[in-house]
């Protein structure tokens, strides 16, 4: 089945050291997106990608960063991780919304990010 | 907008019953809305949506209804079953290509 799929499920990491979370989709979506979820809140919006164009939010710390290479692949790189980043991670595409559709979106499962 | 606060509202059904769970929004100029369903650690899950130029939309037991006056959107779930239990998103498109943005979730728990 058609899906997108985060890995890893769960990941540890140490206060200041970068880590890399991934996402991949077999939709052939345009359009990528990295949301942070914090426990009992809404999912909020880090950056997105329109094919290689990158869109990131104004409120996103410095400290994230990501990468698209292809279609199918991208990487939300945190580089100095601290507790406050502890979250989960989610991924999502949705179709070209220049011919409308960009608002459906397709959600992966979820990177569950810890700091020690 | 953003939700804010450690606390989701929590709306406790009986099995069986319909289910209502109320969304306020605060952008006039939103042309679209979506409700999503949370499962405990998994990613949101699309349940439906409605354009701005609708007032209702039925799907399979759910109802999404618009009310542009008062910036308010509502899901009903019909004969709710356990397998309902979740966190509720609703959602909404301010303009054109905009990303989506979520409003506060409601933690929706089934009775058996």
């Amino acid at each position: 089945d058609a899906m997108v799929i985060q890995n890893p499920r769960y990941q540890v990491t140490q206060f200041g050291k970068p880590v890399t979370l991934s996402c991949s989709q077999t939709l052939n979506h345009n359009v990528m997106y990295w949301y942070q979820q914090k426990s009992s809140q809404a999912p909020k919006l880090l950056f997105h990608y329109y094919d290689k164009d990158f869109n990131n939010e104004a409120d996103t710390p410095d400290n994230f960063q990501s990468r698209r290479p292809n279609t199918s692949f991208c990487f939300l790189d945190i580089r100095s991780p601290g507790l406050g980043d502890a979250a989960m991670y989610l991924c999502a595409t949705s179709r070209d919304g220049r011919r409308g559709g960009r608002e459906k979106l397709f959600f992966g499962s979820g990177t569950q990010l810890s700091v020690l | 907008g953003e939700s804010v606060g450690l606390h989701l509202p929590t709306l406790s059904v009986q099995e069986g019953d319909n289910s209502i769970i109320n969304c306020a929004y605060s952008n006039s100029a939103s042309d679209y809305f979506i409700w999503y369903k949370q499962e405990s650690g998994k990613g949101p899950q699309f349940i439906i949506d409605i354009r701005s130029n609708m007032d209702k939309r039925q799907g399979q037991r759910v109802t999404v209804l618009l009310n542009k006056t008062v910036k308010h959107l509502s899901l009903q779930i019909a004969a709710t079953q356990p397998g309902d239990s979740a966190v509720y998103f609703c959602a909404e498109i301010i303009s054109g290509n905009t990303p989506l943005v979520f409003g506060k979730g409601t933690r929706l728990s089934v009775i058996a």
